[in-house]
């Protein structure tokens, strides 16, 4: 059973560019989190996608960032003309539907995002 | 909103020697809390869990605590090892809202 993926691992991009950053969940799971980790930091809630839906998208500034998570294919974390503050690691999360263990969130390898 | 506090930030003990690293949390409706250990350039691992209908839960070296009353969690890791350099997050969640909030963690350095 594959772990979460994400891609790429690292992207450079320079300022006013768009970042794309993709995260397809374990199998068997249908909730997808996005955290961003800025460098000797925690991580930081950014928003809660069930397949089609966006759950709670409160920690996203809410100009520049978008997300989605189509019916198929992977989870998408978009970030509009990108400023050097942009720059971190962000990572996406995964979860079961339901049942017991439905909150355990299990963490890709993280997109690395440079902006020069 | 859920507020994590957890400390301390950085943590050092001799190695064989036990670590414990505590957090508070403000959601009296919180009844998940989970720890993940980073180490150095990789992902977040889930290290240990435990849910609101119990107090201690523990996994070989690793023990976690949780007294809901004073709202307050606490990891425990006895005979230290150089491996268990990381650093450690320690998260509350709650069916409310089904998200995560992570402390800032604490990095713990195993001197030898």
């Amino acid at each position: 059973n594959a772990g979460v993926m994400q891609n790429p691992r690292h992207l450079v991009r320079r300022r006013g560019q768009e970042a794309r950053l993709r995260c397809s969940p374990m199998k068997g799971h249908s909730h997808v989190y996005w955290y961003r980790q800025l460098p000797e930091e925690g991580l930081k809630f950014m928003v809660y996608l069930q397949k089609e839906n966006i759950i709670d998208e409160s920690g996203m500034p809410k100009e520049r960032f978008s997300a989605e998570f189509p019916k198929e294919g992977p989870s998408i974390l978009r970030i509009q003309q990108v400023v050097r503050g942009d720059s971190a690691a962000y990572f996406c999360a995964s979860s079961p539907l339901s049942g017991s263990s439905s909150y355990e969130q299990y963490f890709g390898p993280g997109t690395r995002l440079t902006v020069t | 909103g859920e507020n994590v506090e957890q400390h301390p930030s950085t943590l050092s003990v001799q190695e064989g020697d036990s670590a414990v690293i505590k957090c508070t949390y403000s959601d009296s409706a919180s009844n998940y809390f989970p720890w993940y250990k980073q180490e150095l350039g990789k992902r977040p691992q889930l290290i240990i869990d435990i849910r609101s209908n119990v107090g201690e839960k523990k996994d070989q070296r690793i023990a976690v605590t949780l007294n809901k009353t004073a709202k307050h969690f606490s990891l425990h890791i006895t005979e230290t090892q150089p491996e268990d350099s990381a650093v450690y997050f320690c998260a509350a969640s709650s069916r409310r809202d089904d998200k995560i909030i992570f402390g800032k963690g604490t990095r713990l350095h195993i001197l030898p």
